[in-house]
């Protein structure tokens, strides 16, 4: 089956320090990945993806490479704000069939402190 | 373009009461899923419609349900309801073909007293 691994949180940072959230999966299929955003009493929000080995999807300062070889999709950020205090999640999806259903990480709280 | 909206965004109900929770997906959206986040068990899938077709379904017992409509409208459904059902309930639309994004709707919070 399939199953997206991340690193455990909660994760306290300073304003401007450098993040790395890990994510691991295992996948069925070649899957696209995906970094979802999710900020206090809201829904998830895309912040990146990658559909193909080697992609690096960027957003917001955010950035996250592909790697097929260590089934890989780190999360990194050069310098966090308090605003990107956050539930941030790691997820793939597969084929067509399964078009609609994603497989998620466990999330990572993000808090960053001024 | 409206995003994905779900109602109502709060309830409250009592143990072995039923609820229905509505999404209506961003237009032209064909696929909806709904997902069950907690503290403990994180994101789970509950099931996706396409096409008003149950495509995929999680692991959860037959008092979850749910049904689509022919303008893609979506909802699920809790018969019974145990302590353990409260939960962000989150509604997420797509097209529906290929590892695609999905969009998300702000959730209805569940509470079961």
């Amino acid at each position: 089956g399939n199953s997206v691994t991340q690193m455990e949180g909660p994760v306290t940072l300073s304003e401007e320090a450098f993040l790395t959230i890990n994510c691991t999966y295992t996948a069925t299929g070649y899957p696209s990945l995906f970094w979802y955003v999710q900020y206090p009493g809201e829904g998830l929000q895309l912040l990146l993806k990658a559909t193909k080995a080697d992609d690096k999807g960027s957003n917001k300062g955010f950035e996250a490479t592909y790697r097929k070889e260590t089934t890989s999709f780190h999360l990194e950020k050069g310098s966090v704000q308090v605003s990107d205090s956050a539930v941030y999640f790691c997820a793939l999806s597969v084929d067509n069939t399964n078009a609609g259903k994603s497989t998620f990480g466990d999330g990572t709280t993000l808090t960053v402190k001024p | 373009k409206a995003g994905v909206t779900q109602t109502p965004r709060y309830l409250i109900k009592t143990r072995g009461q039923q609820v229905t929770l509505s999404c209506s997906p961003i237009s032209g959206h064909r696929s909806v899923s709904w997902y069950q986040q907690t503290p403990g068990q994180g994101l789970q899938f509950l099931f996706e419609y396409f096409s008003e077709t149950q495509r995929n379904k999680g692991n959860f017992p037959g008092r979850f349900s749910g049904r689509q409509f022919s303008n893609s409208r979506s909802e699920m459904n809790v018969s019974t309801l145990e302590l353990g059902d409260s939960a962000l309930y989150l509604c997420a639309s797509s097209w529906g073909q290929g590892k695609e994004t999905q969009y998300f709707g702000p959730g209805t919070r569940l509470l079961v007293l």
